[in-house]
């Protein structure tokens, strides 16, 4: 089955600065990979999300990239600010429903 | 419009108690999913449903969990005799026909004392 590891675990960054979070995965079936962002006490809220026939895609201040031929895929935040303090998911999919598979997640703290 | 609804946001049970997590889905949403997310990890699967009918269930860790969505819609995740290890963050996430994107609730917080 489908295995995603994620790093760092933790990423601290000054407001204003850029953060990037990597993940890697296993199944090469995997086409479709979103990023949800988890506040404390909140579900996970998807954030950004692609598919493997693109290389990139962005959303204002958010951009994913995905290396399908590494297997790896990033989410780059560009001029953070607090409010985008939260924990991190990836996740990958071969697009079957129960298939879904996450990483272990990544806590960003933006620092005024 | 209205996303993800669940219900309780906490509970707390004795060991040996039963429970159970509602969820309610964006409306017409075809699939529903169940996960279990343990503190400082990311979502597990547990179950999927399309309509009412229960696809898949190989993530359930025992037998003691059991899911039901006898109408299409809402979903019920029932846990008995609960043990310490089932405290966790269960999360329900549904997604419209034909895509693959899940859109989560904002889980339930089971505490087993």
């Amino acid at each position: 089955g489908e295995n995603v590891e994620q790093h760092p675990s933790t990423l601290s960054v000054q407001e204003g600065d850029s953060a990037v979070i990597k993940c890697t995965y296993s199944d090469s079936a995997s086409n479709y990979f979103p990023w949800y962002k988890q506040e404390l006490g909140k579900g996970p809220q998807l954030i950004i999300d692609i598919r493997s026939n693109v290389g990139e895609k962005k959303d204002q201040r958010i951009a994913v990239t995905l290396n399908k031929t590494a297997k790896h895929f990033s989410l780059h935040i560009t001029e953070t600010q607090p409010e985008d303090s939260a924990v991190y998911f990836c996740a990958a999919t071969s697009g079957n429903n129960n298939d879904m598979r996450f990483g272990a997640g990544t806590r960003l703290t933006v620092k005024p | 419009g209205a996303g993800v609804s669940q219900s309780p946001r906490y509970k707390v049970a004795k060991r040996g108690q039963d429970v159970a997590l509602r969820c309610d889905p964006i409306s017409g949403h075809v699939s529903l999913f169940w996960y279990q997310q343990a503190l400082g990890q990311g979502p597990e699967f547990l179950t999927y449903f399309q309509n009412e009918a229960q696809l898949d269930k190989s993530g359930l860790p025992s037998d003691r969990f059991f899911a039901e969505r006898p109408e299409g819609s809402v979903s019920t995740l029932k846990i008995q005799r609960t043990q310490q290890e089932d405290s966790a963050v269960y999360l329900c996430a549904s997604s419209p026909a034909g895509r693959v994107a899940q859109y989560f609730g904002p889980g339930t917080r089971l505490t087993v004392l």
